[in-house]
């Protein structure tokens, strides 16, 4: 099984600044197949991006993905106050398809 | 635009069984894969496995194997999670998500159903 672990567990960022996001996969995650996902309070989760850079459809470019193998990143340009929300990864690529234990994204 | 509908909360006692539904309103049902997630209160995701409604194809993680029962009827378009003895420890919220392969990410989320097993 394919361990996640997300950097930091909480990020506290003023709005207009950038977030960087870090998931660590435990062993290479094969062709890219990792997503990420966010959850805001009370709501499902929301698919945003696949295949480590793909923006999922409606997602707005201040988003992206980057990373390959082991390492890969969530980047937030400039934090608008509906990104306030807790963000996993996840590999798809084997089974089983695990998610990462998230990281929360706070107002500073 | 697809939709998964799913079946309401639900409140149960320890040994008692349940099954919760998923419901597709759009028209791809047979052509794409339906997983199920589970959140315990206050925590992450954790994926409990997936069936292709096509041809029944089901794939459980390691975890929840022989734990639950993943099923599809592709004639109403709906995919089932059941339980046959329910324990304190399956309180969570369980979402259906559908992916367009077996090795695509999950796309669409169902609102979620949410299991309380207490006595």
């Amino acid at each position: 099984e394919i361990v996640l672990t997300q950097s930091p567990g909480t990020l506290s960022v003023s709005p207009g600044e950038r977030a960087t996001l870090s998931c660590r996969a435990s062993q290479s995650v094969s062709s890219s197949y990792l997503a990420w996902y966010q959850q805001k309070p009370g709501q499902a989760p929301r698919l945003l991006i696949y295949g480590a850079s793909s923006r999922a459809t409606g997602i707005p470019d201040r988003f992206s993905g980057s990373g390959s193998g082991t390492d890969f990143t969530l980047t937030i340009s400039r934090l608008e106050p509906e990104d306030f929300a807790v963000y996993y990864c996840q590999q798809y690529g084997s089974s089983p398809k695990t998610f990462g234990q998230g990281t929360k994204v706070e107002i500073k | 635009e697809v939709q998964l509908v799913q079946s309401g909360a639900e409140v149960k006692k320890p040994g008692e069984s349940l099954k919760i539904s998923c419901k597709d309103s759009g028209y791809r049902f047979t052509s794409y894969w339906i997983g199920w997630v589970r959140q315990m209160p206050g925590k992450g995701l954790e994926w409990m496995g997936i069936i292709y409604p096509g041809d029944s194809d089901t794939r459980y993680s390691p975890s929840f194997q022989g734990q639950v029962t993943i099923s599809a009827d592709k004639s109403i378009s709906a995919a089932y999670l059941q339980w046959s003895s329910l324990k304190a420890s399956d309180t969570a919220m369980y979402y259906c998500v559908t992916s367009g392969s077996y090795l695509d990410a999950f796309d669409i989320w169902g609102q979620g159903t949410m299991v309380t097993v207490s006595s």
